[in-house]
């Protein structure tokens, strides 16, 4: 199975600057790999599929990149709601699988 | 609104079965995959499988084979997932999703928390 690797496991970022969280996988997913954020208590939220298309209702200042083994989510000027943890997800292969996440924290 | 309502916490002695339910409204219940992901302690989520209400046809990750069954009701736009013959190790937070892509989950349930204990 595909194995997704997040880096970095922490990442401490002030309010209002930007976030780069890294999704690496362990073969090529071509584009297909989505970006989900999970505030505590909350169920995840789809923010980001095929790598850089960003679902319904979510703001621009979430964007993704990347494609084969490397996958990019670029959060701008971070707002207080963005301090979460992302995961990311493929779905190129069978089964589909996760990401161990990226909590965002408050620096 | 789309809405995914999942049945309440369940505790459960090793080697019992649970069964859990995943409402859906706001949407044509037919027309989309569900997904089930599991989320246990201190570990990432897990995708256990999908069904597609409209055939009942299922798709289980390979781990999950022989022990998992994905079901549903349309008449009340339900899903169900059944664990049987389960260890301490079930223990965790299931998740009901639906997939605008087949594969990419839009629309989460608010997940149902299984604790296996003797």
């Amino acid at each position: 199975e595909i194995v997704l690797t997040q880096s970095p496991v922490t990442l401490s970022v002030s309010p209002g600057e930007r976030a780069t969280l890294s999704c690496r996988a362990s073969q090529s997913v071509s584009n297909f790999l989505a970006w989900y954020q999970q505030r505590p208590g909350q169920a995840p939220r789809l923010l980001i599929s095929d790598s850089s298309n960003r679902a319904s209702g979510i703001p621009a200042r979430f964007s993704g990149s990347g494609s084969g083994t490397d996958f990019t989510l670029t959060i701008d000027s971070l707002e207080p709601e963005d301090f979460a943890v992302y995961y990311c997800q493929q779905r190129r292969y069978w089964p589909l699988t996760f990401g161990g996440g990226t909590k965002v924290e408050i620096k | 609104q789309v809405k995914l309502v999942q049945s309440g916490a369940e505790v459960k002695k090793p080697g019992a079965s649970v069964k859990v339910s995943c409402k859906a409204s706001g949407y044509p219940f037919i027309g989309y995959y569900l997904h089930w992901v599991r989320r246990a302690p201190g570990q990432g989520f897990q995708w256990m499988g999908w069904i597609y209400p409209k055939t009942g046809e299922t798709d289980y990750a390979q781990e999950f084979q022989g022990w998992v069954t994905m079901s549903r009701d349309t008449s009340v736009s339900t899903a169900y997932m059944e664990l049987s013959r389960l260890r301490s190790e079930d223990t965790g937070v299931y998740f009901c999703a639906r997939a605008s892509d087949i594969a990419y989950m839009d629309v989460w349930g608010p997940g149902t928390t299984v604790t296996v204990s003797s």
